[in-house]
């Protein structure tokens, strides 16, 4: 079975432009994540999808960057326009619907993103 | 804010040795631990997790204990092997939500 799959591995742009990362993850996971790690530091919260619905977004920094899961299949997350200190891997993870507990998250290889 | 942290950014260890990674977390209402490794080039991967009412869980050659009192969470690796050389972070979750708050992460390098 495929995992958690994101486009493209790495990205180099200029300041101001806009980058759009894609994410698929694993078939039938309902539960998508967003999380990036920048400048070495530890790995931080973006978002979670519950299909195509976002049940949390506390982690989105600003209005700069736009999450969607049309379908409830894959995602995208855009950045508009791209500041240097977005730079850093952005990673995905997925996991099926359950209860309370915990879901083990799968994680993607994540996107390398370079702000110039 | 909640934060969950580690004390050493890196640990170097040889081959066979039993590694300890330590881990300190501030939000006594995570109900979930758990320990994520992550090779160069990769995504972290799942290693072990524990829930907040247990304080020992063995895996693999891994052993996770949870301190409440203290807020402390280990994972404990036993006769390491240069495979294990990566990045390792601990996450915790909290009652009610499935998002990860992660530590800084601490670098396991395994000598032969």
């Amino acid at each position: 079975e495929a995992g958690v799959t994101q486009f493209p591995s790495h990205s180099v742009i200029e300041k101001g432009q806009t980058v759009t990362l894609r994410c698929d993850p694993i078939s039938g996971h309902d539960n998508l994540y967003w999380y990036r790690r920048v400048m070495g530091k530890e790995i931080k919260f973006l978002l979670h999808f519950v299909k195509e619905s976002k049940q949390d977004e506390s982690g989105m920094p600003n209005n700069r960057f736009l999450a969607e899961r049309t379908g409830g299949t894959y995602s995208t997350l855009k950045v508009q326009p791209a500041e240097l200190e977005d730079s850093g891997v952005y990673f995905c993870a997925s996991s099926p619907l359950g209860g309370s507990g915990y879901n083990e998250q799968f994680f993607g290889p994540g996107t390398r993103l370079t702000v110039l | 804010g909640e934060s969950v942290g580690l004390h050493l950014p890196t640990l170097s260890v040889q081959e066979g040795d039993n590694s300890i990674i330590n881990c300190a977390y501030s939000n006594s209402a995570s109900d979930y631990f758990i320990w994520y490794k992550q090779e160069s080039g990769k995504g972290p991967q799942f290693i072990i997790d524990i829930r907040s009412n247990m304080d020992k869980r063995q895996g693999q050659r891994v052993t996770v204990l949870l301190n409440k009192t203290v807020k402390h969470l280990s994972l404990q690796i036993a006769a390491t092997q240069p495979g294990d050389s990566a990045v390792y972070f601990c996450a915790e979750k909290g009652t009610g939500f499935q998002k990860l708050v992660f530590g800084t992460g601490t670098r396991l390098l395994v000598s032969p």
